[in-house]
């Protein structure tokens, strides 16, 4: 499975956009990118992914650059209800359908 | 909305102890996961389903086993718990259409032995 790395942890401010960082420098052409966040005391649950296209959503956006080695979730208006962890996973089209989840991105938000 | 639920959110049970953790969905998805998750070792996949009795090894499938005998229900079965396998325990469905393969999942388990 390749491999995704992102920042342990980011702060912003309510009502602000907030951007989230993941590097995938060995992601293959077949690979998509998933977005998933996990509240406090829940299960993860889907945010967004993509391909090569930036995608947006009622959630988020995703930003895939040209190379697709990197890629970005933005949340256009951060609320406190956006704190939690985000994982950005690489998944192949072939094989099982798992998820692997990385270390993801601590995000919090302050009123 | 998709439920998926699971029979417990905290489980206390002692070491030997046969554990079954039980999960169901409600939205005819034919792919249905177990994971863990550690601190600081994020999620990680034990077993998974693709179809009524088929049931394929994931990353970390060791003292464990599963069930899936319907297609709404997928059992995770801990033979003789070990104090090692307290964690969080998600269970998630998703629908077999390819490139569509968003998961679901449910609150998790808590289970700690003792």
């Amino acid at each position: 499975d390749a491999k995704t790395t992102q920042p342990n942890s980011m702060e912003s401010n309510e009502e602000e956009p907030v951007h989230l960082p993941c590097n995938h420098s060995t992601i293959s052409g077949t690979d998509y990118i998933h977005w998933y966040r996990q509240l406090p005391s829940q299960g993860p649950e889907y945010v967004i992914h993509g391909l090569t296209s930036n995608v947006n959503n009622r959630m988020a956006s995703l930003a895939i650059a040209e190379d697709r080695k990197s890629s970005t979730l933005i949340l256009h208006r951060a609320t406190l209800r956006d704190a939690a962890v985000y994982y950005c996973i690489l998944r192949e089209v072939q094989g099982a359908q798992k998820l692997v989840f990385g270390q993801g991105t601590r995000l919090t938000i302050n009123p | 909305d998709v439920k998926v639920t699971q029979s417990s959110r905290y489980l206390v049970k002692r070491t030997g102890e046969k554990v079954f953790l039980e999960c169901v969905q409600d939205m005819d998805h034919e792919n249905m996961f177990w994971y863990r998750q550690d601190p600081g070792l994020g999620l990680r996949l034990i077993y998974f389903s693709y179809d009524v009795k088929m049931k394929e090894k994931g990353d970390i499938p060791e003292g464990y086993s599963v069930s899936r005998e319907k297609k709404e229900r997928f059992s995770l079965i801990l033979e003789s718990a070990s104090t090692n396998q307290t964690s969080m325990y998600l269970c998630a469905s998703s629908p077999r259409v390819r490139n569509y393969n968003e998961q679901f999942f449910g609150p998790g388990t808590r289970l700690t032995v003792l």
